[in-house]
């Protein structure tokens, strides 16, 4: 198993511009979700799904869109990137959608917005 | 709404001594909780976990944390570091069913000195 892998490593962008970072996993985990990680905030919740074709916001969804329409992927699309959206983007996925499950995390994206 | 302090930002302690790493967190119902350990230009990954029963929860590397919810803490420790803990570790909460957020904490910085 390749567990939860994530695309691209590095990205830059020009504040404006629009991308998807891609999240996949390969264990039929039913629930997914997106995290930035920033100096001295820890990771905070932007969206996460509990299954294909349902998702919900997390403590950060601002300017983040989600969808979810198998139980492998999970992209995260940055309309309009701004220099405020420069972080690391961890994707992670759970067998279940109970609070007790572990959650599994992907190498991360680092984007920088100019 | 449930929270999680992290007391120390960063922890300098020399190898082969004692280490005990500070969490607390705030919740209005029963929690489950969460120490994950992020080593460099890494994603997360579980240390150990407390869901119920038993307060002292053994996990990975030779790590153990206590559950204490008359003082809401759950701290982590382990009794002599190696170098290779040097790492980012994370205390998280999450509460519920059918589509949980898991809260982190700031993150605490351990670092392992010869």
């Amino acid at each position: 198993n390749a567990g939860v892998t994530q695309t691209p490593k590095f990205q830059v962008l020009k504040t404006g511009q629009s991308m998807t970072l891609q999240c996949a996993q390969d264990m039929n985990h039913e629930y997914m979700s997106w995290y930035r990680q920033d100096p001295g905030m820890g990771l905070r919740l932007i969206h996460y799904s509990v299954g294909a074709g349902i998702t919900d916001q997390g403590e950060v969804p601002n300017g983040y869109n989600v969808s979810r329409s198998t139980t492998e992927d999970f992209p995260l699309r940055l309309l309009s990137a701004a220099p405020s959206q420069t972080s690391v983007y961890f994707c992670a996925s759970s067998r279940g959608t109970s609070g007790q499950e572990t959650q599994y995390f992907g190498p991360g994206t680092r984007l920088l917005v100019l | 709404a449930q929270s999680v302090t992290q007391l120390d930002s960063q922890v300098p302690v020399f190898e082969e001594a004692p280490v005990e790493l500070r969490c607390n967190y705030s919740s209005s119902v029963s929690v489950y909780l969460f120490w994950y350990v992020q080593y460099p230009n890494q994603g997360l990954q579980l240390l150990l976990k407390y869901l119920s029963g038993s307060t002292l929860v053994k996990g990975i590397n030779g790590f153990e944390a206590e559950f204490n919810k008359s003082q809401t803490s759950f701290h982590l420790r382990k009794p002599s570091v190696h170098i290779s803990d040097t790492a980012e570790y994370f205390c998280a909460v999450s509460e519920g069913t059918g589509g949980f957020k898991t809260i982190f904490g700031a993150g605490t910085r351990l670092f392992v000195k010869a």
